[in-house]
């Protein structure tokens, strides 16, 4: 057990529909990522939250968004969902307790879109 | 932009046999990871490395981190059925923050028992 928590652990959505995923990190963690794993990409990391505040991005979609609140939790928001979009969503966080480039992983959310 | 290649993409092996596995770039890394990813879980960190010509040791893992800066390889001896998974290598270029890591895609291992 990581210590991060995902929800939900599966969705099934329509094309065009928008989705919330969600994030608790590390009892402690102030860094949050999000990571996109598909069959043709591989895990590509989309963006990094420390603290409330955009760290930095990666490969996001401008209709994708996220945020991380006072309580450190994070959300990562997905619209106008198309096919392509199906995929299984990580969010890693890190904090001073792990080695550098130590991230501990969520289980993911997988996202079918049909 | 930065990519890692990774090989092999898949290796299917007897129990007891060493695996070996790399990964290259075009780019240098001041940081590799190497990651395993078990069915159902998200990835966790088996071996980190800092500095070129770094090898690092975690139990039957080995990893070392290329001269070059541009290649890591990972070796497990006396593979056991628990090894299955997916390896992942993960490098982190300079400048880059902490978590920015870009991933190969992966080695999908199987053992026979």
């Amino acid at each position: 057990d990581s210590g991060v928590t995902q929800t939900p652990k599966h969705l099934i959505t329509a094309t065009g529909q928008r989705v919330t995923l969600r994030c608790s990190p590390r009892s402690g963690d102030l860094s949050v990522y999000w990571y996109q794993q598909s069959l043709d990409q591989g895990l590509q990391f989309l963006i990094q939250y420390y603290n409330g505040e955009e760290r930095a991005k990666g490969n996001i979609l401008e209709r994708f968004s996220a945020q991380q609140f006072p309580d450190l939790h994070s959300e990562l928001n997905l619209s106008s969902l198309e096919l392509g979009d199906s995929a299984l969503y990580f969010c890693a966080s890190s904090g001073t307790s792990g080695r550098p480039g130590e991230l501990f992983f969520g289980e993911g959310s997988r996202l079918t879109v049909l | 932009g930065q990519q890692l290649n990774q090989s092999p993409q898949s290796m299917f092996i007897q129990e007891g046999e060493d695996v070996s596995m790399n990964c290259t770039s075009s780019s240098i890394f001041n940081t590799w990871l190497w990651y395993k990813q078990d069915p159902g879980e998200g990835p966790v960190l088996l071996i980190a490395l800092y500095k070129a010509g770094e090898l690092t040791s975690n139990g039957r893992l080995t990893a070392q981190f290329g001269i070059t800066r541009k290649d890591s390889f990972l070796n497990i001896s006396a593979s056991i059925p628990s090894d299955v998974g997916i390896y992942f290598c993960a490098g982190q270029g300079y400048g880059g923050s902490q978590g920015n890591l870009i991933f190969g895609k992966g080695t999908k291992l199987s053992v026979k028992p």
